[in-house]
């Protein structure tokens, strides 16, 4: 398995605070991405990342902040949470050379949002 | 924009049968395609890819799959299911071979309930 964490694991917020998740990779690929997870909706890329403080946005990027001052690590910040933020985030990596296009997942942040 | 499309929200079939799970992709650009399977309470695990080459792609736990370009189709299928295939499916696409480290584009995912 690819060496991706996440954490925490699960979290329960209240409206309108900052939440701050983390993914740590210990393989060294360059690409790192962040999705969420809803019924119905298939993954949603949030952003992504191409290298240490290049980050561009997905298809939801509202209300979503990253960052990424080491290879290693990925932070995905909500401002201020909002019920509709309620989801399962993943985090993904690639290396993204040669014909390596697929990307690695961690095991997930549960995220409620009350 | 591109988009996938997984024709079966859920997919019931007995233990043993044979079973597709059907995905659609919308661009004719030449793509990079992916099924992922998701276990309950799991993370995403890669099943197959397809990059160029033999449009007949086997991946692991007995899954392969079939590229067709003129229908747009990567449909994914096995011959002999079992309980432990119980799982979400996700098909997923990168139109940007130019562009490494694109993210891929998920459709909805199939869940294939599996019984005996």
């Amino acid at each position: 398995d690819a060496g991706i964490t996440q954490s925490p694991r699960h979290k329960v917020t209240e409206t309108g605070t900052p939440v701050t998740l983390r993914c740590h990779q210990t393989e060294n690929h360059r690409y790192m991405y962040w999705y969420r997870q809803d019924p119905g909706h298939g993954l949603r890329l949030i952003h992504y990342s191409y290298g240490v403080k290049d980050t561009d946005k997905g298809e939801v990027s509202d209300g979503y902040s990253v960052s990424r001052s080491k290879t290693e690590d990925f932070l995905l910040t909500l401002e201020s949470a909002t019920s509709s933020q309620t989801s399962v985030y993943f985090c993904a990596i690639s290396d993204g050379t040669g014909n390596s296009y697929e990307q690695y997942f961690g095991p997930g942040t549960r995220l409620t949002v009350t | 924009a591109q988009s996938v499309t997984q024709l079966d929200s859920q997919v019931p079939v007995f233990e043993e049968a044979p079973v597709e799970l059907r995905c659609n992709y919308s661009s004719s650009v030449s793509v990079y395609l992916f099924w992922y399977v998701q276990y309950p309470n799991q993370g995403l695990q890669l099943l197959l890819k397809y990059l160029s080459g033999s449009t007949l792609v086997k991946g692991i736990n007995g899954f392969e799959a079939e590229f067709n370009k003129s229908q747009t189709s990567f449909h994914l299928r096995k011959p002999s299911v079992h309980i432990s295939d119980t799982a979400e499916y996700f098909c997923a696409v990168s139109d940007r071979r130019d562009q490494a480290g694109t993210a891929l584009i998920f459709g909805k995912g199939t869940t294939l309930s599996v019984s005996s």
